[in-house]
């Protein structure tokens, strides 16, 4: 099994509809990030949580929000999807004990707003 | 600000052949460099890493990079391509002082090996 799961893997929705990806890990880490990849622009980081009561937003986190529900927990929600929200969302975890960097990556959600 | 420049979209190399992905960064002091794999329909997965010490680190699945400070650069090098080494390669660089939240990544450079 999988040590990050993001669930689901491919998600087809319309514009305006509310969607949830979910992300569960089972290495103990601490720190859950959520990242979008686009093709060409690499990975950009949406939010980010260093423990259950830290949320923080990374560099685009507009028309995104997320909730840590528990350690190994991290969703992440589109309220409102628009088309250009159509992308590959990976999450990741990292031990606050490595180095920083190093991060553990889930096998993606593909999401298409129509 | 720091950023991460892999100038090459695609690089083809034949089975055998020595291979070279090319990264450059820019930040202020020193860097933390990464380079990242991801096959397809898969996550990213860490390869190796330079944070101090020998100029060159090796890594998994035979990989090695080589930190240049002087040139700005962290190349990723192997001494013999595989078919199975085709993916999609990530730099990312951030400095000591931060945290993986400023992780820069550059855009990646997909890297084919023909048989």
């Amino acid at each position: 099994d999988a040590d990050v799961t993001q669930t689901p893997r491919n998600r087809i929705t319309k514009t305006g509809k509310r969607i949830m990806l979910e992300c569960s890990q089972t290495k103990g880490h601490d720190r859950m990030y959520w990242y979008r990849q686009d093709p060409g622009l690499g990975l950009q980081l949406i939010y980010y949580s260093f423990d259950v009561k830290d949320i923080n937003k990374g560099e685009i986190s507009d028309g995104y929000s997320v909730s840590r529900q528990a350690q190994a927990k991290f969703s992440l929600s589109l309220e409102s999807a628009i088309p250009n929200q159509t992308a590959l969302y990976f999450c990741a975890t990292s031990d606050s004990g490595l180095v920083a960097g190093e991060l553990f990556f889930g096998e993606g959600s593909r999401l298409t707003v129509l | 600000a720091q950023s991460v420049a892999q100038p090459e979209d695609q690089v083809n190399v034949a089975e055998g052949n020595p291979l070279t992905v090319k990264c450059t960064y820019s930040v202020s002091g020193n860097p933390y460099l990464f380079w990242y794999v991801q096959y397809p329909n898969r996550g990213l997965q860490f390869l190796l890493k330079y944070i101090t010490g020998d100029n060159l680190v090796k890594g998994s699945y035979g990989f090695e990079a080589e930190f240049n400070k002087s040139q700005t650069s962290f190349h990723l090098k192997k001494p013999s391509a595989l078919v199975s080494d085709s993916a999609l390669y990530f730099c990312a660089v951030r400095v000591p002082s931060g945290s993986a939240r400023q992780l820069t990544f550059g855009s990646g450079t997909q890297l084919t090996v023909l048989p």
